[in-house]
């Protein structure tokens, strides 16, 4: 399996401009989570789905935040419109359901630079 | 509400010495506990995890960690360190009741010096 697929890995961009982050879970995993690294804050979980459904979004920091889940195998985590301080790699990770731990399987990140 | 403690924000040591980067936790009921390794520009990579049994558990890389329930510790340790082994280590837990909601610590800078 290739893993966890993110894209773009790298996405400079104008405050007030949309930016979308995509990801391709583990084919399998009935998991996907979106978290955010900054220096600042570390790792935050922003949300969680589990069989495409959103389960908690208690970490998405403000409506301009959004993300979707259409089917098993494509999420986007959407900022509209995008301010400097949303600059940080955004993760994306999927994890096994039926009989997993809690290992968690990362992409490579995504880095936002927002001007 | 579950957290994560990583007192140390860096950890140098010299190759060949044994290693050993702290982690408490706070959780309720019986915690799932997990190592993960990050090098630079790349995505999280997990090392071991405690779910039960053996205190003493082994990973990747020949890292283990030591589960301490009394003092609600897991730290991470290698008997002997690499140069490669330098990279950004975080310490999470989660509760066995629900192990999809994972915390993450602040991370520890590991710095093996030649």
């Amino acid at each position: 399996d290739a893993g966890v697929i993110q894209s773009p890995r790298h996405e400079v961009t104008e405050m007030g401009q949309e930016v979308t982050l995509r990801c391709k879970p583990i084919s399998g995993h009935d998991y996907l989570f979106w978290y955010r690294q900054t220096m600042m804050r570390g790792l935050e979980l922003l949300i969680y789905f589990n069989n495409n459904v959103p389960i908690d979004d208690s970490g998405m920091p403000e409506d301009r935040f959004s993300a979707k889940m259409p089917n098993a195998s494509f999420s986007t985590l959407k900022i509209q419109p995008s301010e400097p301080r949303d600059s940080a790699v955004y993760f994306c990770a999927s994890m096994p359901g039926v009989g997993g731990t809690g290992e968690l399987f990362f992409g490579e990140g995504s880095r936002l630079t927002v001007l | 509400a579950q957290s994560v403690a990583q007192p140390e924000d860096q950890v140098n040591v010299a190759e060949g010495n044994p290693l050993t980067v702290k982690c408490t936790y706070s959780v309720s009921g019986n915690p799932y506990l997990f190592w993960y390794v990050q090098y630079p520009n790349r995505g999280l990579q997990f090392l071991l995890k405690y779910i039960t049994g053996d205190n003493l558990v082994k990973g990747s890389y020949g890292f283990e960690a030591e589960f301490n329930k009394s003092q609600t510790s897991f730290h991470l340790k290698k008997p002997s360190a690499l140069v490669s082994d330098s990279a950004l280590y975080f310490c999470a837990v989660s509760p066995s009741g629900g192990y999809q909601k994972v915390t993450f610590g602040t991370g520890t800078k590991l710095q093996v010096i030649p």
